[in-house]
């Protein structure tokens, strides 16, 4: 198994401009998260889906952060407009179930705003 | 809301000396899982802990979750510099019906050759 797969592994762009983050889920795997990291703040959960659903996005910090699940493959978490205080590295994570299942990471995107 | 603390932040040990990190949660938890990060990677599953009081090993490795299954470590016994990364817990609240993980802030840890 390839494991889950993000891209682009690094993007950098400047204030003001919109950002797409992708993500490719473990085959199987009914829940999808996006996580955001920074030395300040940790690991933050941002949003969470079950099933292409999203159940919880009590954690995207503003309107500016929108996700999507079009389908158990793929999801992608837009930022629109970016500033550079979303500098950080953005995880997406699957998972079989919730709770006690594993989560596995994948590499993540490092997102630098100008 | 439920909150998940580790301490210390930072440790900085000489090579073949012992490391521990606590984890502490504001509620109950059904079940802790530690994850460890290597610079620039992603977070890695470890282990699991799902009874109170359970003690579980992997090779220099041992994890405990505590009787009240609030808290948790991870021991580390004569560290090598292949053990540095940042160590996270994280776990679930039962009565939280949404049954997320909380991460807790993570334990950095340096390894002196």
């Amino acid at each position: 198994d390839a494991g889950v797969i993000q891209s682009p592994r690094h993007e950098v762009t400047e204030m003001g401009q919109e950002v797409t983050l992708r993500c490719k889920p473990i085959s199987g795997h009914d829940y999808l998260f996006w996580y955001r990291q920074t030395m300040m703040r940790g690991l933050e959960l941002l949003i969470y889906f079950n099933n292409n659903v999203p159940i919880d996005d009590s954690g995207m910090p503003e309107d500016r952060f929108s996700a999507k699940m079009p389908n158990a493959s793929f999801s992608t978490l837009k930022i629109q407009p970016s500033e550079p205080r979303d500098s950080a590295v953005y995880f997406c994570a699957s998972s079989l179930g919730l709770g006690g299942d594993t989560q596995y990471f994948g590499p993540g995107t490092r997102l630098t705003v100008l | 809301g439920q909150q998940v603390m580790q301490i210390p932040q930072y440790q900085h040990v000489q090579e073949g000396e012992d490391f521990t990190t606590y984890c502490n949660s504001s509620t109950t938890l059904s079940n802790i899982q530690w994850y460890k990060q290597r610079p620039g990677g992603h977070p890695v599953f470890l282990i699991q802990l799902v009874k109170s009081g359970e003690v579980k090993k992997q090779k220099r490795l041992t994890f405990q979750f505590g009787e009240a299954k609030k808290n948790s470590s991870l021991h580390i016994t004569a560290t090598q510099t292949t053990d540095v990364g940042t160590y996270f817990c994280a776990g679930d609240n039962p009565l939280d019906s949404s049954y997320k993980l909380i991460f807790g802030s993570g334990t950095r840890l340096l390894v002196r050759p």
